[in-house]
């Protein structure tokens, strides 16, 4: 079973230009994640997705960063314009329901530099 | 609110060595409870789970025990290996049912050394 992909892994931007991340998630799985992790901290959520649909998207400073998901499979994440605090290794996960607790799978993650 | 609590790290052991890496959550209800670990240069891998208290998750050795009186999920390894060598995340979901995001503690650095 093939697993999260995501594109591209490197990414060298300078501040105030645009970025776009891809996520491909696991097949048949409805939800699909994205989280950042800043370097020596844990992931946190920016927005979760159910089929085409958002469920969470709370925590994604939306003033700067827009995320879709077009037929409820692949998924974009945009940042316009990047700032410095947006270092960070941006997660996709998918998930599906195993056993009473839904499992989450994660993509190799894109690591974003901003100069 | 909900949040995890991990050890800091990094911990550096030798090879053969018991692990102990501690981990405390606080959340309202029943949330289910997870060890994620990612190697260099790679994504994270579901490491073990546990849903409800007193179970236990292991995998590859590593084991650890939903204990809901001191609200821990300490991970634990009998004899580490060179190549366990990663960090390692303790993570909630807030409903012990449904679909709901993870809520990750900072991670914890391991370096087994030969």
């Amino acid at each position: 079973e093939a697993g999260v992909a995501q594109s591209p892994r490197y990414k060298i931007i300078e501040k105030r230009q645009s970025v776009a991340f891809w996520c491909n998630p696991i097949s048949g799985h409805a939800t699909l994640y994205w989280y950042q992790q800043i370097l020596g901290q844990g992931p946190k959520l920016l927005i979760q997705f159910q089929n085409n649909g958002v469920v969470d998207d709370s925590q994604l400073p939306k003033d700067r960063f827009s995320a879709e998901r077009l037929k409820g499979v692949d998924s974009t994440l945009k940042i316009q314009p990047a700032k410095l605090e947006d270092s960070a290794v941006y997660l996709c996960a998918s998930s599906f329901n195993s056993g009473g607790a839904y499992e989450q799978y994660f993509g190799p993650g894109t690591r974003l530099t901003v100069t | 609110g909900n949040s995890v609590t991990q050890m800091e790290g990094p911990v550096t052991l030798s090879e053969e060595a018991f692990l102990t890496i501690n981990c405390t959550y606080t959340a309202t209800g029943y949330p289910s409870l997870f060890w994620y670990v990612q190697y260099p240069g790679e994504g994270l891998q579901l490491l073990l789970k546990a849903t409800k208290a007193d179970d236990k998750g292991s995998n590859k050795g590593f084991e650890a025990t939903y204990r809901k009186e001191t609200t821990s999920f300490h991970l634990e390894k009998g004899s580490v290996q060179v190549s366990d060598s990663a960090v390692y995340f303790c993570a909630l979901s807030p409903r012990d049912s449904g679909n709901t995001p993870l809520v990750f503690g900072k991670g914890t650095r391991l370096s087994v050394i030969a």
